[in-house]
């Protein structure tokens, strides 16, 4: 167990519509990050959040945001979701030391009808 | 060209021998190197990081990494049934994102 929780653990939605997601960091942990994992995909990077600052970002389209709390909690906002959306929504904290370490939540499970 | 490369295999390794995983990844600037093993339906559990040139030990676990040509491996000794799983090679910056390839699936057969 890393600590990292995430809600819902599976969620169901039709194209078009929006979808949040929830992320709670491991204690002591400053630094989140989101990830989309495909089918038989490696996580793709969508972005990490720093002190409440989007700290990077991958390549996905502005329908894609986030926030991260002063506890350090983060919620990732999808929204016209896409039949391509459906996949494993991975949430990691790290800390800002340097090394880079991620601890991955248990993922929400997104289907777009 | 992928930022991080690997073989998607499957690799299939006979238990108790050495499997053996690789990786290459393009960006020079890149600074930390992990391997992660996800089962199936799970989430990526992190086993190993490596930071400087050479080989790290854990266990049976041994990370290897030549930034010079640009690879990271990833042995593992004495392989059991429950290292079967897709592993999954990370890079990144020491404080930005952390790229992933697109895993090697590993069996181990009894």
């Amino acid at each position: 167990e890393t600590g990292v929780t995430q809600s819902p653990t599976h969620l169901i939605k039709t194209r078009g519509q929006q979808v949040t997601l929830r992320c709670s960091s491991q204690s002591g942990h400053n630094t989140v990050s989101w990830y989309q994992q495909a089918l038989g995909q490696g996580p793709q990077f969508i972005f990490q959040y720093y002190r409440e600052e989007e700290n990077g970002r991958g390549n996905f389209p502005p329908r894609f945001s986030g926030l991260q709390f002063p506890n350090y909690s983060s919620e990732l906002n999808v929204n016209a979701l896409e039949l391509d959306d459906s996949a494993l929504y991975l949430c990691a904290s790290s800390l800002a030391d340097g090394e880079g370490k991620l601890f991955f939540g248990s993922g929400t499970q997104l289907s777009v009808l | 060209q992928k930022e991080v490369e690997q073989n998607s295999g499957p690799l299939s390794v006979p238990e108790g021998a050495i499997a053996s995983l690789n990786c290459t990844y393009s960006d020079r600037g890149s600074q930390s190197f992990f391997w992660y093993r996800q089962y199936s339906g799970k989430s990526p559990e992190l086993i190993m990081s490596i930071y400087s040139n050479g080989d790290k030990e854990d266990g049976r676990f041994t990370a290897q990494l030549n930034k010079a040509s640009q690879y990271v491996s990833l042995l593992i000794r004495d392989s059991q049934p429950s290292d079967s799983a897709t592993y999954l090679c990370a890079g990144g910056g020491s404080a930005s994102k952390i790229i992933f390839g697109s895993g090697t699936r590993l069996s181990i057969r009894p």
